[in-house]
This record gives structure tokens, C-alpha cells and sequence, in this order.
């Protein structure tokens, strides 16, 4: 059964950078790639934007557009999250989900907790 | 853009039935998923296309989805059943998920 691994915990400074992974231990036939979701402290699910694996093609919440990119390497089945410009807002755990045909998501990541603080 | 309305809390006895709602306009006409989240844990697919249960899921975990709302019923409640539930259909016109703001299952 596919599993989706995180890179790990990271604490950055604002105004820095954050590039987080996620590698799919199998290839997925039928998914659409990865989304990546964040979650701030005791909020709900905030989606960020989704990535295809077979052509690279992006779509992004309007609230993050030009400050993140999302990136794929077919070859190693895993995506990369990078976020800009970071503030105290940014502090929460990032998920990555495969995004199953039918478009829904299964399975998640592990999540990776990013806090932002100077 | 789209909105899926879900309670803040819900709670039920152990060993009676929950039912949480996931309200949108004319849901009933959309694809509708729910995910619990554990305290500290990711999000696992628990329903997805309104009422299908991925392997290993309970059966006491079931989902229907018709109108105006959407609702995922927890038969036979247990105390590991506590958790965040949240709903989440595609919008097709921004070509995006919408999650609802999610539910907190307290098992007295």
C-alpha cells in the first residue's frame, strides 16, 4: 500500500524561505499527483495548491500565488513544497495528499510542523 | 466560490449514533468526502464518492449525500472514534478542493 513521507520539522526566521518534500513510496497509476494542505494551530484545512506528476502543471490557492512553488520529480515520485517570504502566520503543520482520481485524497503525509519565529 | 457548512462540535454517547452534517448548495449534485484527524495525526479517508468506504474503514462508518447536505453517521460509537471530521467536494469551476471547516466528535 502506497505511503506518502514528509521531510521533517523545520523553525525559520521571517522573511526566510521553506522547501518541504514529499515522496510517494510507490507509483500511483491512478492519481492526479499531490496537494498540499497546511493546518495552523488549532484551525482547520487550508488548501494551498496541487501539482500533476506526469507534466508538472500547477494550480494555486489565490492567497499564496507568487509567493509559493510547487515542483515534481517524476523520476523519484516526489513533490516539493517551497513558501516565501515567510511570517508568523506561516507557522503550522503542511501536509502533502496524493490526490486520487475522483478527487479526493489518500493517503497523507505525516505532516511537517513549520514554525516561523524570530 | 463554493462553502461547505459544518457543526464546530457534535457529541454523543459511546455505543449510541453520531451524525455529522456538511451543508452546500446543492451538494447532493457533487462527489462528497470526509476525513477524520486524530489529535496530532494527519487526515485519513474515511468516505469517499458520498458513501464508499476505503479498506479498513469500520463498517460503522457510513455516508450519504442527497440536496442541500451531506452527512457522515458513526454507528455504535467508540471512545477511539473521537476526533476532527471534515467534509470536502472538487470545485470544477476553479478546478480546486473545498473542505468544510470541520466537526469535533467529543465521545462522553
Amino acid at each position: 500500500q502506497v505511503q506518502v513521507v514528509q521531510s521533517g520539522a523545520e523553525v525559520k526566521k521571517p522573511g526566510a524561505s521553506l522547501k518541504v518534500s514529499c515522496k510517494a513510496t510507490a507509483y500511483v497509476s491512478a492519481s492526479y499527483g499531490f496537494s498540499w494542505v497546511r493546518q495552523a494551530p488549532g484551525q482547520g484545512l487550508e488548501w494551498m495548491g496541487w501539482i500533476t506528476t506526469h507534466n508538472g502543471e500547477t494550480n494555486y490557492a489565490q492567497k499564496f500565488q507568487g509567493r509559493v512553488t510547487m515542483t515534481t520529480d517524476t523520476s523519484t515520485t516526489t513533490a516539493y513544497m517551497e513558501l516565501r517570504n515567510l511570517t508568523s502566520d506561516d507557522t503550522a503543520v503542511y501536509y502533502c495528499a496524493l490526490r486520487v482520481m475522483g478527487n479526493y485524497f489518500d493517503p497523507w503525509g505525516q505532516g511537517t510542523l513549520v514554525t516561523v519565529s524570530s | 466560490s463554493y462553502v461547505l457548512t459544518q457543526p464546530p462540535s457534535v457529541s454523543v454517547a459511546p455505543g449510541k449514533t453520531a451524525r455529522i452534517t456538511c451543508g452546500g448548495n446543492t451538494i447532493g449534485s457533487k462527489s462528497l468526502h470526509w476525513y477524520q484527524q486524530k489529535p496530532g495525526q494527519a487526515p485519513v479517508l474515511v468516505i469517499y464518492d458520498d458513501a464508499d468506504r476505503p479498506s479498513g474503514i469500520p463498517e460503522r462508518f457510513s455516508g450519504s449525500n442527497s440536496g442541500n447536505a451531506a452527512t457522515l453517521t458513526i454507528s455504535r460509537v467508540e471512545a477511539g472514534d473521537e476526533a476532527a471530521y471534515y467534509c470536502q467536494v472538487w470545485d470544477y469551476s476553479s478546478d480546486h478542493p473545498v473542505f468544510g471547516g470541520g466537526t469535533k466528535l467529543t465521545v462522553l
